[in-house]
């Protein structure tokens, strides 16, 4: 598709546990960035890169979590030893430059921990 | 620390009237500007923006406003019809690359 893609949609899991999400931007896109959102919350950036390095890691929340991105596309959120605060939609987002300006948001994946 | 804020939750206009949006921001670094658009289960989409050199951006029924001096924007919707029925959310960017979002307010179009 044209669009960025995440995967799982939906994701329910155990307190404890770890979880993997995936992002798949735009091709051609250089930036890609990871926000969170919590229930009746704003979004909350975790993490952005550019090409595969990532210049500022200070949104993450604790060092259970990671995210890593590899050839220049897709990217994956880690979170390991799952909290039930983690539960929130994981936002993934890409652009052409970091420039700021226009980001384009997949539909995201909705991260449920019991 | 929330740096962009959006203190109205919710609002309900009736279609064909106008629907004003507020903002504020407290970091006096932010420099753009953008308002974003979300539907349910949908991720946000891009629906304006204005740079900290203009005070106002129009695109059909659909306009900006900065005050930067009274660190505010506004965006106003004329005429609004159901179809504007979603969260909007306010976001801004410094010389950091990274988007800054306020909490959203939800808006409701009554037919």
């Amino acid at each position: 598709g044209a669009g960025v893609s995440q995967s799982p949609s939906n994701k329910v899991t155990e307190k404890g546990k770890d979880v993997e999400l995936r992002c798949d931007p735009i091709s051609g896109h250089t930036a890609l960035y990871w926000y969170r959102q919590r229930l009746g919350q704003g979004l909350e950036f975790l993490i952005y890169f550019q090409g595969n390095s990532a210049p500022d890691k200070s949104g993450l929340p604790s060092d259970r979590f990671s995210a890593e991105r590899t050839g220049e596309s897709v990217s994956t959120l880690t979170i390991q030893r799952t909290q039930q605060e983690d539960s929130a939609v994981y936002l993934c987002a890409s652009s052409l430059g970091l420039a700021a300006g226009e980001l384009f948001f997949g539909e995201g994946s909705r991260l449920t921990v019991l | 620390d929330q740096q962009v804020k959006q203190n109205s939750p919710s609002l309900s206009v009736q279609e064909g009237r106008i629907s004003i949006l507020n903002c504020d921001y407290t970091n006096s670094m932010f420099d753009y500007f953008l308002w974003y658009k979300k539907y349910p289960a949908e991720g946000p989409t891009f629906l304006i923006s204005i740079s900290s050199i203009k005070d106002k951006n129009e695109d059909g029924r659909f306009t900006v406003f900065l005050n930067k001096s009274a660190k505010h924007l506004s965006l106003h919707i004329v005429p609004s019809q159901p179809g504007d029925s979603a969260v909007y959310f306010c976001a801004a960017s410094g010389n950091d690359y990274k988007l800054s979002f306020g909490a959203g307010t939800t808006v409701t179009v009554r037919a």
